[in-house]
C-alpha cells in the first residue's frame, strides 16, 4: 500500500534548530515535497528531492534517502513565524504522477 | 507569481443541496487538482484533471463531480451534500515535467448542516 509517516506535533524553541522526519512506503518514486502550511492558509511549495542528499536552501535543508524511504526537513535559525504545519508528500510516479501526502506535523516555535 | 483563485473562502449549505466549488488558475497550466482537508487525514485527492474535457478520479471521488470546460478553470460539484463532505477543500494546478510542483488555492471552507 501507499503510506507516509511524519510525526504528529513538534515543539522548539526559537533560534535552535529542528528536524521534521517524513517515512515513506509507495508503489513508484519520482521525488519528495517538502510544503508549509500556516494554519488558515494554503500549503506553499518549500523543497523537492529527487536523488539522494542534503538540498539546502536559506535556513531551510531537505534530506532524501531513496534507500531507506526516509526524509526530513531541517529548519535552523527557528522563528516564530516558522510555527505551522509542515507536509511531507510523495510524487508516486507512473501514468498520472499524483501526490501522496502526510498527515503533516504541526510544529510551535516557542520564545 | 502563479495565482490559483477559490470563488469562496467560506460557504455554509444544507443537507441535499448541490454544490459547486469553483477554481481559476493564471498561469496556463495543464493540471488541476481537487483536495480536501481533514484533521488527522491530511490532504486527500478527490478528482484530478491532465486536460480540457478530461478528468480521473482520486484516492476518495464518491459523491462528488467535477468539470473542465476551459483549461484555467476546474469545478468541484457536489450532487447532493452530505453532513460528512464539511471539510476544507482546496484547489492546485501544476505543469507536467520537472519537479510538477503544486500551487494551491486558499481553500473554501464548507460546512455542510
Amino acid at each position: 500500500g501507499q503510506n507516509i509517516d511524519q510525526p504528529t506535533e513538534m515543539t522548539a524553541t526559537e533560534g535552535a534548530i529542528v528536524q521534521i522526519n517524513c517515512t515513506y512506503q509507495t508503489s513508484g518514486f519520482n521525488g519528495l515535497f517538502w510544503y508549509q502550511q500556516h494554519a488558515g492558509e494554503a500549503p506553499t511549495f518549500l523543497s523537492y528531492n529527487v536523488l539522494d542528499g542534503l538540498e539546502e536552501k536559506g535556513r531551510f535543508s531537505s534530506f532524501l534517502s531513496r534507500s531507506k524511504g526516509y526524509s526530513y526537513l531541517l529548519l535552523k535559525e527557528l522563528q516564530m513565524k516558522d510555527s505551522a504545519s509542515y507536509l511531507c508528500a510523495v510524487s508516486g510516479g507512473g501514468a498520472t504522477n499524483k501526490l501522496i501526502f502526510g498527515t503533516g506535523t504541526l510544529l510551535a516555535v516557542q520564545p | 507569481d502563479v495565482k490559483v483563485t477559490q470563488s469562496s473562502r467560506y460557504l455554509v449549505k444544507r443537507t441535499g443541496e448541490k454544490v459547486f466549488l469553483e477554481c481559476v488558475q493564471d498561469m496556463d497550466h495543464e493540471n488541476m487538482f481537487w483536495y480536501r482537508q481533514d484533521p488527522g487525514l491530511g490532504l486527500r485527492l478527490i478528482y484530478f484533471s491532465y486536460d480540457v474535457k478530461m478528468k480521473e478520479k482520486g484516492d476518495i471521488p464518491e459523491g462528488y463531480s467535477v468539470s473542465r470546460e476551459k483549461k484555467e478553470r476546474f469545478s468541484l460539484i457536489l450532487e447532493s451534500a452530505s453532513t460528512n463532505q464539511t471539510s476544507m477543500y482546496l484547489c492546485a494546478s501544476s505543469n507536467p515535467g520537472g519537479d510538477e510542483k503544486l500551487f494551491f488555492g486558499s481553500g473554501t471552507q464548507l460546512s455542510v448542516l
